[in-house]
């Protein structure tokens, strides 16, 4: 069973920090891993996919890399700014499953 | 523009009032699914479509209908809503079911 596990959990920054968030997964067997934005109360904005034969996805200042031996992936942020505030959320992707799993998210406040 | 619609956006209504939740895409996908979101729980797939008149059961499906007449709608039907289903719901759709997912804006339901 595919399990996901985002670190940190929360997190709270001055903005123009450069920022790693961090998310491991059981099952290395995946197809593809998308990274996600959810702003409060609202839907998910996808924001990066990478194919599992991918080292690496750039997207602006997003930049996401898998390392589908050891079950990790990682979306780094720089120079945050406020708008970059939200829940961020890891899915990984395995045809076995035929559904997204989900990490229960990282939380980033980003203060002026 | 490509997108996922959902309708209604909110929705208060009592135990035992059949209600759907309606889902469209516009991206010609072949792949629909619906994603529950809770508190502590993170985002579980209720049931999926690989295709017209394909429909499988997700991790969460008791309680929930699903039917896939045409390739761009997949409504959620809830015959008999009980206050454990209060939720937000989320439709999501991809070209198959390995590729990149894009979700709807999302359903607030309050069951009383």
């Amino acid at each position: 069973k595919q399990e996901v596990t985002q670190i940190p959990a929360a997190l709270s920054v001055p903005e123009g920090e450069n920022l790693v968030l961090n998310c491991s997964f059981t099952d290395s067997a995946i197809y593809n891993l998308q990274w996600f934005r959810q702003d409060p109360g609202k839907g998910l904005t996808s924001l990066l996919l990478i194919q599992s034969s991918q080292r690496e996805q750039t997207s602006g200042r997003l930049n996401a890399s898998l390392d589908k031996s050891s079950g990790r992936s990682t979306l780094y942020i720089a120079a945050s700014q406020p708008g970059d505030s939200a829940t961020y959320l890891c899915a990984p992707n395995s045809g076995g499953y035929n559904k997204l799993i989900f990490g229960a998210g990282t939380r980033l406040a980003v203060h002026p | 523009e490509a997108q996922v619609t959902q309708n209604p956006r909110y929705l208060i209504t009592v135990t035992g009032k059949k209600l759907t939740v309606t889902c469209s895409q516009n991206m010609n996908h072949e792949y629909m699914s619906w994603y529950r979101q809770d508190p502590g729980l993170g985002l579980r797939q209720i049931y999926y479509s690989m295709n017209v008149e394909v429909t499988d059961k997700g991790d969460v499906p008791e309680g929930y209908k699903v039917s896939r007449k045409e390739k761009r709608n997949f409504p959620l039907i809830l015959e008999s809503p009980s206050p454990n289903q209060t939720s937000l719901y989320f439709c999501a759709s991809s070209r198959q079911g390995l590729g990149e997912q894009y979700f709807g804006p999302g359903t607030r339901l309050t069951v009383t």
